[in-house]
């Protein structure tokens, strides 16, 4: 099935690290690169990971992704409250010949 | 100033037409792939389609294959989504954007603003 899994929802602290999973299958996170985007409120999306964990210029090192088999991760440090943003992850699909996004997460600052 | 703008959303009649466009500057147009992405109030991201360089290859989501058509006009640095039987769950705001050429197929480094298309009786 060609469907990127996301938790709905995730919560910090300011100052603190919080990470985000995406969980994928063989013919999407397990054979191509991952994207990690974020959303704020009213906006575009903008990218904030390329190529798995590449950062593209002006995202702070604050933001950092990985990936392992058919998983990959977000990783935010030092929480700010202007991170409070949706955030979603993508990729290719084989299957599907297609982009395949996440059904994001909605990120809380408390 | 390197931006996307998009327009031609509207409200419409299901099996109705629409063209949204996408017009580009600041940057070489025709040096990138392009893709149309959408997004339904209050959901998630769905990418619908992306043309090549030199308009050679394209491809669509399976829920618009079919029904809609991506172009490009490079000589007026301009994005095309040519929309036909539209239904109410193509409800959704439209973004154009395009790919970053040094990474793999979908990461997306610059969004239009978007364009809110309506489908409604």
């Amino acid at each position: 099935q060609s469907v990127l899994t996301q938790p709905p929802s995730a919560s910090g602290t300011p100052g603190q690290r919080v990470t985000i999973s995406c969980s994928g299958s063989s013919s999407n996170i397990g054979s191509n690169y991952v994207f990690w985007y974020q959303q704020l409120p009213g906006t575009a999306p903008k990218l904030l990971i390329y190529n798995n964990y590449q950062r593209p210029s002006g995202v702070p090192d604050r933001f950092s992704g990985s990936k392992s088999g058919t998983s990959a991760s977000l990783a935010i440090s030092g929480l700010r409250s202007e991170n409070e943003a949706d955030y979603y992850c993508a990729a290719w699909d084989d299957s599907l010949n297609g982009v395949l996004f996440g059904g994001g997460t909605k990120l809380t600052v408390l | 100033q390197v931006q996307l703008v998009e327009s031609g959303g509207d409200l419409v009649k299901p099996g109705g037409s629409l063209r949204l466009s996408c017009a580009a500057s600041g940057f070489t147009f025709s040096d990138y792939y392009m893709s149309w992405i959408r997004q339904a109030p209050g959901k998630g991201l769905e990418w619908i389609s992306y043309i090549s360089r030199s308009s050679t290859y394209t491809n669509y989501a399976d829920s618009v294959k079919g029904r809609f058509t991506i172009s490009r006009d490079d000589a007026k640095n301009s994005l095309f989504l040519q929309m036909n039987s539209l239904r109410v769950e193509d409800t959704a705001v439209y973004y154009c954007a395009r790919e970053l050429a040094v990474a793999g197929t979908g990461a997306f480094d610059m969004w239009g603003q978007g364009t809110m298309v309506t489908v409604s009786s």
